[in-house]
């Protein structure tokens, strides 16, 4: 069966990077792109950004063009997110999801807090 | 990009209501439209993409529309529907969410 699983929590300081990795399992890596989504406390859903598993290819949300690198190691079947120059404002449940247009399964997302 | 806008912001209803919730777009975006539905401090869950129903999700959720304005219905609604729903657009990058509608208990 499908499965994203993705790492575990995190608290960065302002200023900080944070990564997060969703690993895939269940099914063919390279057939399907990955989206990663966020959600601040008590906030809706926000698409970020995502990565063709199969060639690398990206496409951003225009808030996070320079902050946001998405990278994918098809050896692991593994996605990775990372968020630089990270403010309070990046508080925040980050979701990995598959993605066939629509967002199919989905891992069980990693709470980033930055904080001072 | 393209802004979805949610109607209502949320919902008070009773179990065994038929429940509709509306989902705008600010350009036409097709049929490329899904909806999901999340519980406190869970993923969400896909429920329906192009107004078909994803795997494992009950008959009494149906979708419609196509262009700039969508439904997403719930015949009736149970205990287990509380929750709330998210229309997303993959018409076009980016990919834009609604803002969401809570369907709460009256």
């Amino acid at each position: 069966q499908v499965h994203l699983l993705q790492s575990g929590d995190e608290v960065k300081k302002p200023g900080a990077s944070v990564t997060v990795s969703c690993k895939a399992s269940g099914y063919t890596f390279t057939t399907y792109g990955i989206s990663w989504v966020r959600q601040a406390p008590g906030q809706g859903l926000e698409w970020m950004g995502w990565i063709s598993t199969f060639n690398g290819n990206t496409h951003h949300a225009d808030k996070f063009q320079l902050t946001l690198t998405m990278t994918r190691d098809t050896s692991t079947t593994t996605a990775y997110m990372e968020l630089r120059n990270l403010t309070s404002d990046d508080t925040a449940i980050y979701f990995c999801a598959r993605d066939a247009h629509y967002l199919d399964f989905w891992g069980q997302g990693t709470r980033v807090t930055v904080s001072s | 990009e393209i802004v979805m806008t949610q109607s209502p912001a949320t919902l008070s209803v009773s179990p065994g209501e038929r429940v509709t919730l509306s989902c705008r777009a600010s350009q036409s975006i097709n049929r490329n439209l899904a909806w999901y539905q999340q519980k406190g401090g869970q993923a969400p869950r896909l429920l329906i993409y192009a107004s078909t129903r994803a795997t494992g999700i009950p008959a009494r959720f149906s979708a419609t529309g196509s262009g700039t304005e969508f439904t997403l219905t719930i015949s009736s609604l149970q205990s287990e529907d509380f929750a709330v729903y998210y229309c997303q657009q993959y018409n076009n990058w980016p990919r834009t969410f609604g803002q969401g509608t809570k369907v709460e208990i009256k």
